[in-house]
């Protein structure tokens, strides 16, 4: 089984501020890698797949990089709507875990 | 755009056996992979498995190996996770969520069904 960890487990940042999270896996998932976006009562939201791909309807802010064991999401400039819990999960071969989650919230 | 509608919540006995649906619509089913997350209050989210539609096939998790069934239905575009012998510990939300097969990007969730188990 891969195992995969996020670093920060919480970010704390403004509004405007550019937000760097890190995914890394235990054995590389080469770019079968996603980016999940989670509110408190919603369920999970695409943001990017093939580790750089962003999803349908996806602003531009948000991009991803990374391939092999070492990934990041980066948000360029925080909206009030990007305050969440973001998650990497890998789908080279199951089970396709996921990671354990960075929370960004209010500085 | 495809759509995902998930069954409503459940509440069961611990021993017992739950059946959650998810119900797709606005792209060929067949052409899609189905995969079961669950996330219990306040944590982060658990892969359960999935199935690929076309074939049939599905994997799942070692945890949940004994006591998970993946299957589908293509007749009425749905996928179904039944969860038996049912602890507390089971108390959690179970989404589905599906990709197209060339991607296997997981763009459409369901809800998401709450399943209480409580004696």
């Amino acid at each position: 089984e891969i195992e995969m960890t996020q670093s920060p487990a919480t970010l704390s940042l403004s509004p405007g501020e550019r937000a760097t999270l890190s995914c890394r896996a235990s054995h590389s998932v080469s770019s079968n890698l996603a980016w999940y976006q989670q509110k408190p009562g919603q369920a999970p939201r695409l943001l990017i797949y093939g580790a750089s791909s962003r999803a349908t309807n996806i602003p531009a802010r948000f991009s991803g990089s990374g391939s092999g064991t070492e990934f990041t999401l980066t948000i360029s400039s925080l909206q009030s709507e990007d305050f969440a819990v973001y998650y990497c999960q890998h789908y080279i071969r199951w089970p396709f875990t996921f990671g354990p989650g960075t929370k960004v919230d209010f500085k | 755009q495809m759509q995902v509608v998930q069954s409503g919540p459940e509440v069961k006995k611990p021993g017992t056996s739950v059946k959650v649906s998810c119900k797709t619509s606005g792209v060929t089913f067949t052409n899609t992979a189905v995969q079961w997350v669950r996330q219990t209050r306040g944590q982060g989210l658990e892969w359960i498995g999935w199935i690929v539609v076309s074939s049939g096939d599905a994997n799942f998790a070692d945890k949940f190996h004994n006591r998970v069934s993946i299957t589908r239905d293509v007749s009425t575009n749905t996928a179904y996770m039944q969860l038996s012998g049912l602890s507390s510990e089971d108390t959690a939300v179970y989404y589905c969520a599906a990709a197209g097969v060339m991607t296997f990007a997981y763009e459409f969730w369901g809800q998401g069904t709450l399943v209480t188990v409580s004696s």
